[in-house]
């Protein structure tokens, strides 16, 4: 069985400052790994993904993730947060890349606020 | 030249009635979804069709029907609403055997049963 766990619903900080969004995640199988953004009354949007390519993956507006087996994380961060960054954000697990009726597990969602 | 979209991005309907809400994509995907988002924002898969035929179909009652007339839309259409039904519905599509199984959703359909 696969699951995926955001440890923070909500997220503050101070613009400039350092990102950190947690995510754990158990999986059966080699997993693929995604964050997705969600703006207010927007759909989602793709940020980035993990596909046992490269452990460290760079995605859009400056956000990248680690992907750590031995820690099963897989952890969001940004070196500088912007006030366009306040959003949703969400940790997704789908544990066989190649089947399109693999199990695609959302998680809970982490709140992002920014402090001016 | 949007990827995902939907109609109605607002349907606000009463108990008892039937509604449908459309989706089509452009992208060429052999993979399409439907969604639904609580309150608390919580995301669950409903259905998911691959090239016309139904592959995943979660724990929902079966007042939803998915139909998919060619693999560019998806459709979903809901009998006799209840006020639990009130949602936010995505549409999403991704391609098949790829390897990378993103989605790409659609803007949302705010459901509100009165």
């Amino acid at each position: 069985a696969q699951s995926v766990t955001q440890l923070d619903s909500h997220v503050s900080v101070s613009e400039g400052t350092p990102v950190l969004l947690r995510c754990n995640y158990s999986s059966s199988y080699s997993p693929s790994l995604f964050w997705y953004v969600q703006h207010p009354n927007k759909g989602l949007q793709l940020l980035l993904k993990y596909t046992s390519a490269a452990t460290l993956v760079k995605g859009i507006n400056g956000f990248e993730a680690e992907f750590k087996k031995s820690e099963t994380s897989f952890h969001l961060t940004k070196p500088s947060a912007h006030m366009s960054d306040a959003a949703e954000y969400f940790c997704v697990v789908r544990d066989s890349q190649y089947s399109s009726a693999s199990k695609i597990i959302f998680g809970s969602g982490t709140r992002l606020s920014i402090r001016p | 030249d949007t990827a995902v979209s939907q109609t109605p991005k607002y349907l606000v309907t009463q108990m008892g009635n039937d509604k449908s809400i459309k989706c089509e994509q452009n992208l060429g995907h052999d993979t399409m979804y439907w969604y639904k988002q609580d309150s608390k924002k919580f995301l669950k898969i409903m259905f998911s069709y691959n090239n016309k035929e139904l592959i995943i179909n979660e724990t929902v009652p079966n007042r939803f029907s998915p139909k998919s007339p060619d693999k560019a839309h998806l459709n979903l259409h809901i009998n006799s609403l209840e006020l639990g039904d009130s949602a936010v519905y995505f549409c999403a599509s991704s391609p098949q055997d790829r390897g990378s199984g993103e989605q790409y959703f659609g803007p949302g359909t705010r459901l509100t049963v009165t």
